[in-house]
């Protein structure tokens, strides 16, 4: 089944403690991505990666760390938590042939910083 | 910049109203565009796309056609149901060659019995 996987789905940790969500994909899709969902601000995105060791900043990086090392895998490194970064997490991929590029997401990671 | 505007909600119906949730898009070229649903506690999923100017993309009782003249992408159900209620977010991407999409803030709905 295509899918993306995200891990842990709930996460409750304290400031300044780092942690990683993991994203995993088996689409062999080259596009890449991590938004943030907050109430009243829609999806904003956090990274992004073209393909394998290229990534770039979305709209709201400050705060976290991406690396793209294998294809299927783009996790999202938040190295000192604070608690303005409690949100709901989404990865999504997309193939970049064909002219148009539906995103794929995963089911969300809640996370909670206290 | 590319931007997707959609109407606030939340928009709360009765089962078996007629909705509308009204996207416009402001973009230099002509991008693909999409409808994503969001059900409670869910990731999105494309619900449908369309890629060229008159284009009507359709799905589950949803339709929404591209109007490139009125730079607009509205997402229409005939009769809802109880279990459509969920957010719906209009998005675009394709400009220039560029994956990265643009999305709209996402229109709750709300259907009751």
């Amino acid at each position: 089944e295509a899918q993306v996987t995200q891990n842990p789905r709930y996460l409750i940790t304290v400031t300044g403690k780092k942690l990683t969500v993991t994203c995993s994909q088996n689409m062999n899709h080259e596009y890449m991505s991590w938004y943030r969902q907050d109430p009243g601000l829609g999806l904003r995105q956090i990274y992004y990666s073209m393909n394998v060791e290229v990534t770039d900043k979305g709209d709201v990086p400050e705060g976290y760390k991406v690396s793209r090392k294998e294809k299927r895998n783009f996790p999202l490194i938040l190295e000192s938590p604070s608690p303005n970064q409690t949100s709901l997490y989404f990865c999504a991929s997309s193939d970049t042939s064909g002219g148009y590029n539906e995103q794929f997401f995963g089911p969300g990671t809640r996370l909670t910083v206290l | 910049g590319d931007s997707v505007t959609q109407m606030e909600g939340p928009v709360t119906l009765s089962e078996e109203a007629f909705l509308t949730i009204n996207c416009t898009y402001t973009a230099t070229g002509y991008p693909s565009l999409f409808w994503y649903v969001q059900y409670p506690g869910e990731g999105l999923q494309l619900l449908l796309k369309a890629t060229k100017a008159d284009d009507k993309g359709s799905n589950k009782g949803f339709e929404a056609t591209y109007r490139k003249e009125t730079t607009s992408f509205h997402l229409e159900k005939g009769s809802v149901q109880v279990s459509d209620s969920a957010v719906y977010f209009c998005a675009l991407s394709g400009l220039g060659g560029s994956y990265i999409p643009t999305f709209g803030r996402g229109t709750s709905l709300i259907v009751h019995p």
